[in-house]
This record gives structure tokens, C-alpha cells and sequence, in this order.
């Protein structure tokens, strides 16, 4: 079975940094895109990023360009997002999702996510 | 950017009868080396992750009920629900993967009347 477990999240000032972390199991890790997805509080979800399978390539939405950096450990079977000068709208609950390679692309499993509240 | 607009933004329907959610996209989403549309609807329960219904615009994933049915060619797509069950209250969004950035639509809540 298929498990995403997203930690890391919590209340961060604007201008701060943190890092989320995804735990996975019960698939081959390293050979699925993974993707961050984020969601507002009582807002539509947003793509935020993904990551090849051996890490070298990655893309992002405009918004979080220079700010994050998406990453992953093959060997730890564990995605990460490291945020850095955090704005009070990157508040969200994040998740962390594989991308199906027999789909073409769509994602097909979710973490349940974590909170992330940028506030002084 | 590929712009995803879902209409309704809500909609209530009797238990047992037809619900239907559009979404369109601002440009195609067919990819025309395998023919096919690179568009997939989710469901997501208050306090729940998104859950995968559709991908390719019309292949039901696995598990999933067969009252759930996705349409649709050139840039407008269409998810039906044949017969609203109660378990069925949810916000429904599509996605177009078919290029960077991944795109949703705004979501469309779907209730009972």
C-alpha cells in the first residue's frame, strides 16, 4: 500500500524558513516523479512543484521560484520542500503526491498534508 | 499558463439524480502523439487529500464507482455523477497535466438539494 507521510509543517513568521519533509513507503521511490501541491485555508488547490526521479530536474510555479527548493533522498525514500522567505499567502496545507508514469501525469496518491501558517 | 474554469462554482442536486460539473481550458490539452487528453478530476472530502478519479479525461482509476464518468474533447471536459449519492458531498477539481505549470480548476462544490 501506497503510504505519503508530509511533517515539518508549523507557524513560521513572514520572512522565515522551514522544511517539509514526505516519508514514503510501499512503492519504488525512486522511480516516480513526486510533486508538492499546496491549499490555501477554504481555497482550490495549487501545484507548487515536482522533482524527477533522480533529482535532476525540477520545476516550479512562478510564485515560489527562488524562494523553495524541492529535493529528495532515494536512499531515505523522502521528498522535501525547503522554504525560505515565507509570505504570509504561503499559508496552505501542503501535500506531497507521486506523479503516475502510466497516467501520463496525473497524481494519484496523497499524503493527508501539513499546515504551514506564516503569521507574526 | 493553461487557465482551468469550472462551472458551476456549486450545485445542489437530489439524491439519486445527475450531477454534472464542467471544466474548460484556456488552450488544448491533447497531446497528439497517443491521442489523448491529459486532464484528471479529483474529489476531496472537508479534512481529506484529494482523491483521484479520473485521468486522461475519461479512464475511471481503480476502485472507483462507476457512477463517476468523465467526457469531453477539444478544450471542454465534462464529470458526471449518474446518481448523487450522499457520500458524494465533496469539492470536485480537474487538472490539465499536460503542461508546466500544472493547473486546477477553482473547484466545484456539489451538495444535496
Amino acid at each position: 500500500e501506497v503510504q505519503l507521510v508530509e511533517s515539518g509543517g508549523g507557524l513560521v513568521q513572514p520572512g522565515g524558513s522551514l522544511r517539509l519533509s514526505c516519508a514514503a513507503s510501499g512503492f519504488p521511490f525512486s522511480s516516480y516523479w513526486m510533486t508538492w501541491v499546496r491549499q490555501a485555508p477554504w481555497k482550490g488547490l495549487e501545484w507548487v512543484a515536482y522533482i524527477k526521479p533522480d533529482g535532476t530536474e525540477m520545476y516550479y510555479v512562478e510564485s515560489v521560484k527562488g524562494r523553495f527548493t524541492i529535493s529528495r533522498d532515494n536512499a531515505k525514500n523522502s521528498l522535501f520542500l525547503q522554504m525560505n522567505t515565507l509570505r504570509a499567502e504561503d499559508t496552505a496545507v501542503y501535500y506531497c503526491a507521486t506523479i503516475s508514469g502510466s497516467y501520463g501525469g496525473a497524481f494519484d496518491n496523497w499524503g493527508q498534508g501539513t499546515l504551514v501558517t506564516v503569521s507574526s | 499558463d493553461i487557465v482551468m474554469t469550472q462551472s458551476p462554482d456549486s450545485l445542489a442536486v437530489s439524491l439519486g439524480e445527475r450531477a454534472t460539473i464542467n471544466c474548460k481550458s484556456s488552450q488544448s490539452i491533447l497531446y497528439s502523439s497517443n491521442n489523448k487528453y491529459y486532464l484528471a478530476w479529483y474529489q476531496q472530502k472537508p479534512g481529506q487529500p484529494p482523491k483521484l478519479l479520473i485521468y486522461w479525461a475519461s479512464i475511471r482509476e481503480s476502485g472507483v464507482p462507476d457512477r463517476f464518468s468523465g467526457s469531453g474533447s477539444g478544450t471542454d471536459f465534462t464529470l458526471t455523477i449518474s446518481s448523487l449519492q450522499a457520500e458524494d458531498v465533496a469539492v470536485y477539481y480537474c487538472l490539465q497535466y499536460y503542461d508546466t505549470p500544472r493547473t486546477f480548476g477553482q473547484g466545484t462544490k456539489v451538495g444535496i438539494k
